[in-house]
C-alpha cells in the first residue's frame, strides 16, 4: 500500500496568490514526523519544512505553512506569495519512529506564471 | 559550504564498467542515507550507515551495490558491472538523529549508463 499519496501531479498558480499543494499519508504509528522537500530544475533536493505527529500547532517556515489534519492523515503545505522561483517538484516525505527511511510521495510540479 | 557533499554529480559509465559515487555528510552528522530516483519518480531509500556501519539496507539491490562509511572519509556506494536500468539520479542524505531528525541532501549525482 502506498503509504505517501500526491494525488496533483502537476499545479499551476499566478504570482503573489498562495496554493496548496495535497499530501495524505498512511501509517498505524503514534509518532512519526512528515516532512516537505523542494526540488527545483537544477535537481537538488532542498528541504522546506517538518511537522511532528505530537506537535500541536501547524508548521510555519516563513512563506511555506503545513495545515495538518492528523485525523485525516493529511499534511498539505501552503504556499503564501508565491513567487517565480517557487516553480519545482515538490516532494512529501514521511519517517515512521522505529524507520530509518523517508518515504516519498510521487511529488507534485509546481508552475508559477507571472 | 557545509551543506552534504556528493561528487562527481554527473557520470557516464558504459555497460559492465564500475560506479563510484561519493558522499561527505554536513558537518557533525554521522548518519547517512541513500537514495535513488528514477525520472519522473519520487526517491526511493537503499540503505543507512553509520561510521563502519551498515545500519540498514533493505533496500539495497542484493546484488552488484554495496555500500561503505569508513572511520575516515566519505561515504561511498559502489555499483559493479552497470545496466542500463542503473541510470538514475543518486542522492545522498544526512542528519544527526536529533528529535525532527531532518534529513539534508546532496544536489546529487546523475548516473548514466550508455
Amino acid at each position: 500500500a502506498q503509504k505517501i499519496t500526491q494525488t496533483q501531479p502537476g499545479m499551476f498558480v499566478q504570482e503573489k496568490e498562495a496554493v496548496t499543494l495535497d499530501c495524505t499519508y498512511d501509517t498505524s504509528d503514534q509518532s512519526y514526523g512528515l516532512f516537505w522537500y523542494k526540488q527545483p530544475s537544477s535537481g537538488e533536493m532542498i528541504f522546506l519544512i517538518y511537522q511532528g505527529s505530537y506537535d500541536e500547532q501547524n508548521a510555519t517556515e516563513g512563506r511555506y505553512s503545513l495545515n495538518f489534519q492528523k485525523a485525516r492523515k493529511s499534511t498539505n503545505l501552503v504556499i503564501s506569495a508565491s513567487q517565480l522561483g517557487d516553480s519545482a517538484m515538490y516532494f512529501c516525505a514521511m519517517r515512521e519512529l522505529n524507520d530509518d527511511k523517508l518515504i516519498f510521495g510521487t511529488g507534485t510540479r509546481l508552475q508559477v506564471f507571472p | 559550504n557545509a551543506g552534504v557533499m556528493q561528487n562527481p554529480r554527473h557520470l557516464v559509465r558504459r555497460r559492465g564498467q564500475e560506479a563510484r559515487l561519493r558522499c561527505s555528510p554536513m558537518k557533525g552528522h554521522s548518519h547517512v542515507y541513500w537514495y535513488r530516483q528514477l525520472p519522473e519518480e519520487g526517491l526511493k531509500f537503499m540503505v543507512y550507515l553509520q561510521k563502519e556501519n551498515i545500519i540498514d539496507e533493505s533496500g539495497m539491490p542484493k546484488e552488484r551495490f554495496s555500500a561503505e562509511f569508513p572511520k575516515e572519509g566519505p561515504s561511498i556506494l559502489r555499483i559493479q558491472q552497470v545496466v542500463r536500468g542503473d541510470s538514475a539520479a543518486y542522492f545522498c542524505a544526512s542528519s544527526r538523529r536529533d528529535s525532527t531528525d531532518t534529513q539534508y541532501f546532496g544536489p546529487g549525482t546523475r548516473l548514466t549508463v550508455l
